[in-house]
C-alpha cells in the first residue's frame, strides 16, 4: 500500500487564487517532499521538509509538516495557468525509500 | 548537465518478450530508483539501490530484476513481459544520504505490452 495519500484528488481554481492540498502518511519519516508533474512529463522536485521542521517556503510555495498528525500541506499562492499539473507528496523513510501518494490534479482556470 | 537519462522513451513488447530499460545519472548520486506509474496510482517503487553494489526490493518487484552496473547506471529488466507491466517507468537518483536536495527523475519510458 502507498505511504502517502493526497487530498483532494482534484482541485479547480481561478487564476490568482490560492491552492491548498494535503497529504497524510502512515509511518515515521526522515523527510517529506512535494513534486509536480505536468501532463506526459517526468516529476520535478519542488520542496523538501525535514522531520524536525514545521514550515518551509520557496517562492509561492508554502509547506507545513505536522509529524504528530502525520500530515503535510502544500499551499500555492497566487496561482497561474502554468501551475496546472499533478502534485505528489512523497515520504522518505530512514532507509532512503521514497514513497508517493496518488497525487492531486490541479487545474488553474484563466 | 544531463541529470538522469532513460532509454528508450517508448517501447512496445509482445507478451513473453524480454527487455532492459537503461538509466544513467551524471550527478554522482549514491542512490538510484525505479518506479512505475499507472493511472490514478501515483508512483510505486519497484527496486532501489542505496549505493553501488546494493539493490533492494520496493513495493512491486515481482516480474522485474535490476542491476546496479556502477555508480552511474541502474538498469531494469523484464524477463518475460506481461500486459500488466504496461506502464510508464521512471528512474530517479538522489544524494539524500548527504542530506542535500530531493530526487531527480528521468523523463520516463512508456512501455506497452500487447
Amino acid at each position: 500500500s502507498q505511504q502517502g495519500e493526497e487530498d483532494p484528488q482534484a482541485l479547480s481554481i481561478q487564476e490568482g487564487e490560492n491552492a491548498t492540498m494535503n497529504c497524510s502518511y502512515k509511518t515515521s519519516i526522515n523527510n517529506l517532499q512535494w513534486y509536480r508533474q505536468n501532463s506526459g512529463r517526468g516529476l520535478v522536485h519542488l520542496i523538501l521538509i525535514r522531520s524536525n521542521e514545521r514550515e518551509k517556503h520557496s517562492g509561492r510555495l508554502r509547506v507545513t509538516l505536522d509529524t504528530s498528525k502525520k500530515s503535510s500541506s502544500l499551499l500555492i499562492t497566487a496561482s497561474r495557468a502554468a501551475d496546472t499539473a499533478s502534485y505528489f507528496c512523497a515520504t522518505v523513510t530512514n532507509d532512503y525509500k521514497l514513497s508517493f501518494g496518488a497525487g492531486t490534479t490541479v487545474t488553474v482556470r484563466a | 548537465n544531463a541529470g538522469v537519462t532513460q532509454t528508450p522513451k517508448f517501447q512496445v513488447l509482445k507478451t513473453g518478450q524480454s527487455m532492459t530499460l537503461q538509466c544513467a545519472q551524471d550527478m554522482n548520486h549514491n542512490s538510484m530508483y525505479w518506479y512505475r506509474q499507472d493511472p490514478g496510482m501515483g508512483l510505486r517503487l519497484i527496486y532501489y539501490s542505496a549505493s553501488e553494489g546494493t539493490t533492494d526490493k520496493g513495493e512491486v518487484p515481482n516480474g522485474y530484476n535490476v542491476s546496479r552496473l556502477n555508480k552511474r547506471e541502474f538498469s531494469l529488466r523484464l524477463e518475460s513481459a506481461a500486459p500488466s507491466q504496461t506502464s510508464v517507468y521512471f528512474c530517479a537518483s538522489s544524494a539524500l544520504d548527504t542530506g542535500i536536495g530531493g530526487y531527480t527523475f528521468g523523463s520516463g519510458t512508456r512501455l506497452t505490452v500487447v
